[in-house]
This record gives structure tokens, sequence and C-alpha cells, in this order.
């Protein structure tokens, strides 16, 4: 199972937006809705930040933002701070159910 | 206060065994499902293994993992298990306990290293 595809790094200013992508395939977030986005500060274990594409858990600001076309999703940042550089992940339930996770994303808050 | 707790991590020869366990509170632990992820250090996420709640009869595993890994669960323990046989170098990583498909709850990890 190949990865999710998503930029190696992103970046932006503070008060700004940014959006982060994943790109699958038809096998899984192209036909599945299981699609969560995660937050990982170094050190530190990730943090559920989006789940079923759109949906933010309790407690999660909403700075933070999923969406889905086709075979891509996207995580967008409004707002940014510098507390929201970190590393960030797509996750996509797959035809073969099983889970497949993005290669991750560097956001660094300039 | 949802908790899950990993252990059993340490050094092992390559071909060598280890269980990993993960104790969880603060939540009815037989009406979830559970997964283990793993991350080798410096490197991303990888999906390691799931399992279905209650009997957990339900149970999947990566590829890279199939025939060696054995993920089980006691519920009256509130426990989770993952035996790891056939070790290899690339198997070393920080491997998590996660709660639900969504991963809502995450635990901090428990290292393995692979290693002669």
């Amino acid at each position: 199972q190949s990865a999710l595809t998503q930029p190696a790094s992103v970046s932006g200013s503070p008060g700004q937006s940014i959006t982060i992508s994943c790109t699958g395939t038809s096998s899984d977030l192209g036909t599945y809705d299981f699609v969560s986005w995660y937050q990982q500060h170094p050190g530190k274990a990730p943090k559920l930040l989006i789940y079923e594409v759109t949906n933010r858990p309790s407690g999660i600001s909403n700075r933070f933002s999923g969406s889905k076309s086709g075979n891509t999703a996207s995580l967008t940042i409004s707002g940014l701070q510098a507390e929201d550089e970190a590393d960030y992940y797509c996750n996509s339930y797959t035809l073969r159910s099983t889970w497949v996770f993005g290669g991750g994303t560097k956001l660094t808050v300039l | 206060e949802v908790q899950l707790v990993e252990s059993g991590g340490g050094l092992v020869e390559p071909g060598g065994s280890l269980r990993l366990s993960c104790g969880v509170s603060g939540f009815n632990f037989i009406n979830y499902e559970m997964q283990w992820v793993r991350q080798a250090p410096g490197k991303g996420l990888e999906w390691v293994s799931y399992i279905g709640s209650s009997s957990g009869t339900t149970i999947y595993y990566a590829d890279s993992v199939k025939g060696r890994f054995t993920i089980s669960r006691d519920n009256a323990e509130n426990s989770l298990y993952l035996q790891m046989n056939s070790l290899r170098a690339e198997d070393t990583a920080f491997y998590y306990c996660v709660r639900g498909i969504v991963g809502d709850y995450w635990g901090r990890g428990t290292l393995v290293t692979v290693s002669s």
C-alpha cells in the first residue's frame, strides 16, 4: 500500500491561511470519507485535528478545516499562529481494509 | 480522563521477539476498536494493525508486518497487545497505541530498537 502524497513542507506568516494537500487514489480516499488529519509537535504523540473529512473533535479550534475533492483531501489552517508549527499527517481507510498515512508535511510559521 | 500507556519496548536482536502492551483507562475499552501505529525515528507515521471492538474477531495488518505480528486484546484487563516476532531492523520505531478508527486518543509510544 503506497503512502498518500503530501507536500514535504509548507510555510506561512502569522495570520495567513495555508492549505496542505493529500493525494490518494480511487482505492483509498477517492472512495471513502474516512479521512483524518493529525498534528504532531516534536517529541509528542500525534493529535487528531479532523476526522471523516470535515469533522473537528471537541476542543479543536475552528481555524482548522478539512475538505475533499476526488482523490485529494485538504487541510486548511486559517489565522496561522506560531503554535501551529508542527508536522501534519493525513490518513485514509482503503479498499483492502487497511489504513494508509501520508508522508507528512512540515509547517513552518515564518 | 482517557489514558493509553504503552510498555514492553526495548532493544532486541534481529529475528527476536517482543510483546508490547497498552493499558487503557478512562473509557469503556470493550466498546472501542483499537489500532497500533508506528513511527521510525525522524520518519513519518505508518499504520500497523487494527482490532475490532468487543471480541476483537476482526483484525487487519499492514503488509509489512503480516505473518510476523499478532494483535490481541483483553477486555477484562483493559489492555491491547502486539506480539512481534521475526523482528527486522526496519521494525525499529516508536509504537503507538491508538483508540478507535479515527484515532482520537494516542499513547505516548514505546520505542522498539532492532539491532545486533
